[in-house]
């Protein structure tokens, strides 16, 4: 089945450093990657739509400048939380879909693993 | 966006129980999926079920796009079962969840 392969699944990092998160789809491509952000006891929140080979859309309230989001190819997604802070520790979850599964949107979202962000 | 509510938000039962938890959300849908979160944060996909019935094991689910809710069961529940639900719901390649619906199987 189509794996999502995200990493780390786990990092800590001090206030102001800046940490990058991969998600790779391993056996699929996927021209559309979405990034989510979840609090501990809170649902997913999505945070942006990345498309291969240009710019990430993203959320109200989402900061695209903390938040750097890089789709350079149709493998691999990027998520840089730049000058991080101890508000941003979360759980973030990428996700992607098969662009050979037929119609445009018709096919279901595989997530990663997710990565467990913790800033001191 | 779209709008996703999950009920009941809080579930307890009995080892072997039975349970439905609902979904419904506020536009037609080109994708519905269930999930269920395990105490790491992995999301398990259960259900790609924009429309129509399943099943899978104890589990089944049901969506009826028409009237905008779907339905997850789950019979003969198990500790194992627990955790949190999710549904999530998407709209031309905006895809939202619901809040969740915590369950807890007692033995």
């Amino acid at each position: 089945g189509a794996v999502v392969s995200q990493h780390p699944s786990r990092v800590i990092c001090k206030s102001g450093t800046s940490v990058k998160i991969e998600c790779r789809s391993l056996d699929f491509q996927a021209t559309t990657m979405f990034w989510y952000r979840q609090f501990p006891k809170q649902s997913l929140m999505l945070m942006a739509t990345s498309n291969e080979g240009s710019k990430a859309t993203y959320e109200q309230g989402v900061e695209k400048d903390k938040f750097l989001i890089n789709h350079a190819s149709l493998t691999l997604s990027t998520l840089t939380v730049t000058s991080a802070h101890p508000e941003d520790s979360s759980f973030y979850i990428c996700s992607a879909r098969d662009r050979g599964q037929g119609a445009p949107y018709n096919s279901p979202l595989h997530f990663g693993n997710g990565t467990r962000l913790t800033v001191t | 966006g779209i709008q996703v509510e999950q009920s009941p938000p809080d579930l307890i039962l009995q080892e072997g129980a039975n349970s439905t938890l609902r979904c419904n959300f506020s536009d037609s849908v080109n994708n519905l999926q269930w999930f269920h979160q395990n105490p790491w944060g992995q999301l398990i996909n259960l259900f790609y079920i924009p429309s129509g019935t399943k099943q899978n094991g104890r589990l089944s689910a049901t969506t009826v796009a028409t009237e905008r809710y779907s339905l997850l069961y789950i019979s003969s529940s198990q500790t194992t079962d627990s955790g949190v639900y999710f549904c999530a719901v998407e709209r031309l390649n905006d895809m939202r969840f619901g809040a969740g619906t915590r369950l807890t199987v007692k033995p």
